[in-house]
């Protein structure tokens, strides 16, 4: 199975500051169609998980565009250009290039 | 949208069966799986069905225990667990998986709706 590495997995954050997380896959996630289905979740307290970005890079419609995705092969990272009070949660990457699907352990953001 | 019941207390060795339905969107054009997270820990993916339910796949620890199946008549999917476990303890998320059908064409896994979850609790 391709394991999923996020770190760090509770970064310290301040208001109004960029913020990063790192992905790395223990293979390439690019599929035989050459696109790479790597996606992220959010998931506040309480509540099902959201996704905010597919195909490393696109951002779901409603998701501020404070949050970026990028990367490639076995190498992504989710910013945040400045951290909002909503943004508290855990953050999960998941691939979809391979069966089973497997999502990073999290990072939770905490202000 | 999507509802989930059928969650329960039960014990080792005992059954269950998850029920998910959908309102909202056209059910017969996706896939849907079923995604599970033990307390206090990550999401871990458990099943996926094809949209007319020819193709199933597992997460190999539920393999031969639980089985996904779908009536598209009743916009429903479901999961039953046998032999359930400790470990099999967690809520569990129906989710849509869009494949085909977001704006860069496929996205396998980029599940796109998530249920509120069913409580699985193993224990005697």
């Amino acid at each position: 199975d391709v394991v999923m590495t996020q770190s760090p997995l509770s970064p310290p954050v301040t208001l109004g500051q960029p913020a990063s997380i790192s992905c790395r896959s223990s293979q390439s996630l690019v599929y035989k169609d050459k696109n790479t289905y790597l996606n992220w979740f959010h998931q506040r307290p309480g509540q099902s998980p959201r996704r905010l970005i597919y195909q490393v890079s696109n951002r779901d419609s409603g998701v501020p565009d404070r949050f970026s995705g990028s990367g490639s092969d076995t190498d992504f990272t989710l910013k945040i250009s400045r951290v909002e009070a909503e943004d508290v949660g855990v953050y999960y990457c998941m691939q979809g290039t391979y069966w089973p699907y497997t999502f990073g352990q999290g990072t939770k953001l905490e202000i | 949208q999507l509802v989930e019941s059928g969650g329960g207390l039960v014990q080792p060795g005992g059954s269950l069966r998850l029920s998910c339905t959908a309102s909202g969107f056209n059910f017969n054009d996706y896939r849907m799986s079923w995604v599970r997270q033990a307390p206090g820990k990550g999401l871990e993916w458990v099943a996926n069905i094809k949209q007319d339910g020819g193709d199933e796949v597992y997460l190999d620890s539920v393999k031969g225990r639980f089985t996904i199946s779908r009536d598209n008549a009743k916009n429903s999917v479901y999961l039953q667990m046998n032999s359930l476990r400790a470990e099999d303890t967690a809520l569990y998320y129906c989710a849509r998986d869009p494949w085909g059908h977001c704006n860069t064409g496929m996205c396998y896994g980029a599940f796109d709706m998530w249920g509120q979850g069913t409580m699985v609790t193993v224990s005697s």
